[in-house]
Formats: C-alpha cells, structure tokens, sequence
C-alpha cells in the first residue's frame, strides 16, 4: 500500500520570493503522483501531475514539480509566489495500473506574506 | 460549466437526526467518491463508486451509506449521525476509474453534529 508524507504543515514565505513544497511518497510499485491546490472555502483542483515521461511536469499558475524515484519525492516549487498562491496544498498518490486508490497527504499551508 | 455541486455547503445538525447530503457532477463522469478533511488528516475517503449500482468502502466507512442509482448522483447518507463525523466533506468525480484520472471535487459541506 502506497502512502504519502507533506512534512510541512506550514510554510510561510515572502511575495516574489520562491517556494518548495515537499512531497514524499513511498509503494511498492509504478505510481502515479498529484498536487491539488485548496483555495479557502473551496474544493481541491488538479495543480499537475506525473503519469509517465519527463520527470520535470509544469502545471498552472506556474507551479512546476519534479519526480525523483531514487528520493521517492515530488516537490512542488515555484520562483515567485504572488499573494493569490495563498492556499492549501496537497500531494496525492496512486499506484499505477487500472483501480488503485489515491491517497492524499496532511496538506501543507501556503500563506504568502506581503 | 463542468462541475460538481455539492447541497447544502453548511449543515448544523443533533446526535441522532438522520440527513443526507447530496452530490451531482455533470460531466458524465463513471466514478465518483466521498472525502472527508479533518485538520493534520488530510482527506481521507469514505466511500467511492466506479459505476452506477456500484459501490465500495473507503478507509473510513463506518457511520455512513451512499447510493448510485444514476451515473449523475452520489448521495452520501448519515443514518444517526454523532460528533464525531463534525468535519469538512467533499465529494469528487472522475472520468474514469483509472487511477491517473484527474478528480474534480465539489465546494464542500461542512458538518457540525451537536
């Protein structure tokens, strides 16, 4: 059974300046890797995601996250945050190969500081 | 618009009072599934179904019924609901049952059983 560790509860960090979300993974398996975004007082949307290819997946709002499987990590980083990037981030992942289930990490909270 | 609506966003309820939240995407989507959010837990599911008349526990199924007799809807029901199931619920849609599907989730509910 796969699982996911977001060692960060919270992570404040100043506008313009970049920011890493760390991701930890581990399975058995092939996986595949999220980050949903929770803005406040709404429901989670798809940032990006790693199926398969380059390990390097860019997604909106110019959010990107890099694979690494001998570090079983899927960071999420961005170069400049903007005070809208103030939300809630989750990891999720899945072990590949027809129905597995998604697993979601504790979340990690962006707060942006002017 | 493509979406999952979720009825209704805020409920204050007593030990006991059965209710039931509903849930509908438009999207025609075959799978479908329940999350609840509780802080430093992260989401966690309830119950999902890959299709309608078919439907499975999540990790945390006890407390709750859910229903899929069409593909649109997924209600999830709390037959005598305690204080423990206070928490933020999000239900979420997919494609397809494959697990490098996107999921679109719902605005959610939040629940408080007094």
């Amino acid at each position: 059974a796969q699982s996911v560790t977001q060692l960060d509860s919270q992570v404040p960090v100043f506008e313009e300046a970049p920011v890493e979300l760390r991701c930890n993974y581990s399975s058995s398996v092939s996986v595949y890797l999220f980050w949903y975004v929770q803005y406040p007082n709404q429901g989670l949307q798809l940032l990006l995601k790693y199926l398969s290819g380059s390990t390097l997946v860019k997604g909106i709002n110019g959010f990107e996250a890099e694979f690494n499987k001998s570090q079983t990590s899927f960071h999420l980083r961005k170069p400049s945050v903007h005070i809208s990037d103030t939300a809630e981030y989750f990891c999720a992942v899945s072990d590949s190969g027809g129905y597995q289930k998604v697993t979601f990490g504790t979340g990690t909270k962006l707060q942006v500081i002017p | 618009e493509a979406q999952v609506t979720q009825n209704p966003r805020y409920l204050i309820t007593v030990t006991g009072k059965k209710l039931t939240v509903t849930c509908s995407q438009n999207m025609n989507h075959e799978y479908m599934s329940w999350y609840r959010q509780d802080p430093g837990l992260g989401l966690r599911q309830i119950y999902y179904s890959m299709n309608v008349e078919v439907t499975d526990k999540g990790d945390v199924p006890e407390g709750y019924k859910v229903s899929r007799k069409e593909k649109r809807n997924f209600p999830l029901i709390l037959e005598s609901p305690s204080p423990n199931q206070t928490s933020l619920y999000f239900c979420a849609s997919r494609e397809g049952w494959a697990s490098g599907t996107e999921a679109f989730f719902g605005q959610g509910t939040r629940l408080t059983v007094v």
